[in-house]
């Protein structure tokens, strides 16, 4: 199983909408609605953004939203603010195990 | 309420044996997949495998395949990570996450290799 394809960064201005991609393919991403996104700032265990492709846990802002379109799924950040600043890993279930992305690192111009 | 609490960081020599622990409560322990996640210094999150304890069948990622054990004891919901001979290149944050729900992290475990 290869690694998920992140882009190395992305960055927005405050207030600015961003999309980081998650590239998989028909053995994992294309074939199940199973896609979740983790945050983890510097030295913190990740934390769960978005779940089974497009659902929040309770806490998450509705600032974060995901989606899926063949065998890419995005996390849209929308009104960037300071903390968003961290790396960000999607995580898509693969059958019979799970493989994570090559991560994204997001920086608050 | 749902707790992975994973056991304290450890620092070993090359060669040396290590387990390392993740206690889980709050839901049913033999139901739902632990799984185990590395995360080298500077690098990325990558899944090491995952086991289910009311079986203990396992699931091995292809690069962890035959470079550590995963085990569970059901009768304290306990999981557990062995090396039997460890690598400088071991040497990192190992997570424990349950997938109960939609999933809960454990606190991290540092393992430091260095002779």
């Amino acid at each position: 199983q290869s690694a998920l394809t992140q882009p190395a960064s992305v960055s927005g201005s405050p207030g600015q909408s961003i999309t980081i991609s998650c590239t998989g393919t028909s053995s994992d991403v294309g074939s199940y609605n199973l896609v979740s996104w983790y945050q983890q700032h510097p030295g913190k265990a990740p934390k769960l953004m978005v779940y089974e492709g497009s659902k929040r846990p309770s806490g998450v802002s509705n600032r974060f939203s995901g989606s899926k379109s063949g065998n890419t799924a995005s996390l849209t950040i929308s009104g960037l603010q300071a903390d968003d600043e961290a790396d960000y890993y999607c995580c898509s279930y693969a059958g019979s195990l799970y493989v994570f992305g090559t991560g994204t690192k997001v920086t608050v111009l | 309420e749902v707790q992975v609490v994973q056991s304290g960081a450890e620092v070993k020599k090359p060669g040396e044996a290590l387990k390392i622990s993740c206690k889980a409560s709050g839901y049913s322990f033999t139901n739902y997949w632990i799984g185990w996640v590395r995360q080298m210094p500077g690098k990325g999150l990558e899944w090491m495998g995952i086991i289910f304890p009311g079986d203990s069948e396992t699931r091995y990622s292809p690069s962890f395949q035959g470079q550590v054990t995963m085990s569970a004891d059901k009768s304290i919901s306990t999981a557990y990570l062995h090396w039997s001979s460890l690598k400088a290149s071991d040497t990192a944050m190992y997570y424990c996450v349950s997938l109960y729900a939609s999933g809960n992290w454990g606190q991290g475990t540092l393992v430091t290799v260095s002779s």
